[in-house]
């Protein structure tokens, strides 16, 4: 049941070049969505979010994109850096009325950023 | 900065034995979780709970596994007889509202023999 995909499992990029990695979703009840990196041993870390009322959000050197027709998000991060590497996930929720909101991921992409 | 911790960072256990996963969310959240990776897999929603109870749980949360908030800082998830398959990172996670985002800690990562 794949709800949320990252059909990437991996990317490469150069030092200071854009790194874009993209999500699909399935679930069109999904109105909240997040990417989080995470390093081994590490729990995944939160980066940056957008609800469906907007089709993007900047966070410094983060952006992420939603086209909601299309049901595809999409992060890009410029310049990249050789401490961005590790593995993104991107995630979703559907909020239920007065309750809490699962997540759902994605199986992850690994970025690495090369010197 | 605030951060949620979770305790042990491994726990090795046989085959029916319960373990008890902690956590110790960070202080103002209210809103509680617990996801699990199996090795090469997703990280998977198990529950949520909110306000002393279990807003929503999924398929994986049997009857086996539960969890507690024993008191103002602690939030466990209990194993009572444990299975290979059960062998997993688990994370904890919170938040300070149902649509906010949720900070996750490091993970238990439990291995079952």
């Amino acid at each position: 049941d794949q709800q949320v995909k990252q059909n990437s499992p991996s990317l490469s990029v150069q030092e200071g070049r854009i790194s874009i990695l993209n999500c699909d979703y399935t679930n069109s009840m999904f109105d909240y969505f997040l990417w989080y990196k995470k390093y081994p041993a590490e729990g995944p870390t939160f980066l940056i979010s957008i609800s469906s009322i907007k089709d993007k959000n900047e966070d410094g050197r983060f952006t992420v994109f939603l086209n909601k027709s299309a049901k595809h998000l999409s992060l890009h991060i410029v310049p990249s850096q050789p401490g961005d590497s590790a593995v993104y996930f991107c995630a979703a929720s559907a909020p239920l009325t007065g309750a809490n909101s699962k997540l759902t991921f994605g199986k992850g992409i690994t970025l690495s950023v090369r010197p | 900065e605030p951060e949620v911790t979770q305790t042990p960072s491994h726990q090795v256990t046989q085959m029916g034995q319960e373990v008890i996963l902690r956590c110790v969310p960070i202080s103002n959240h209210l809103y509680f979780y617990w996801y699990r990776q199996i090795l090469g897999q997703k990280v998977e929603f198990l529950v949520s709970f909110y306000n002393n109870e279990i807003s929503e749980k999924s398929e994986i949360f049997d009857d086996q596994f539960s969890v507690e908030r024993p008191d103002g800082s602690n939030f466990t998830l209990k194993i009572r007889s444990t299975k290979l398959e059960d062998s997993a990172m688990y994370f904890c996670a919170s938040s300070d509202g149902p649509l906010n985002e949720q900070f996750f800690g490091p993970g238990t990562r439990l291995t079952v023999l």
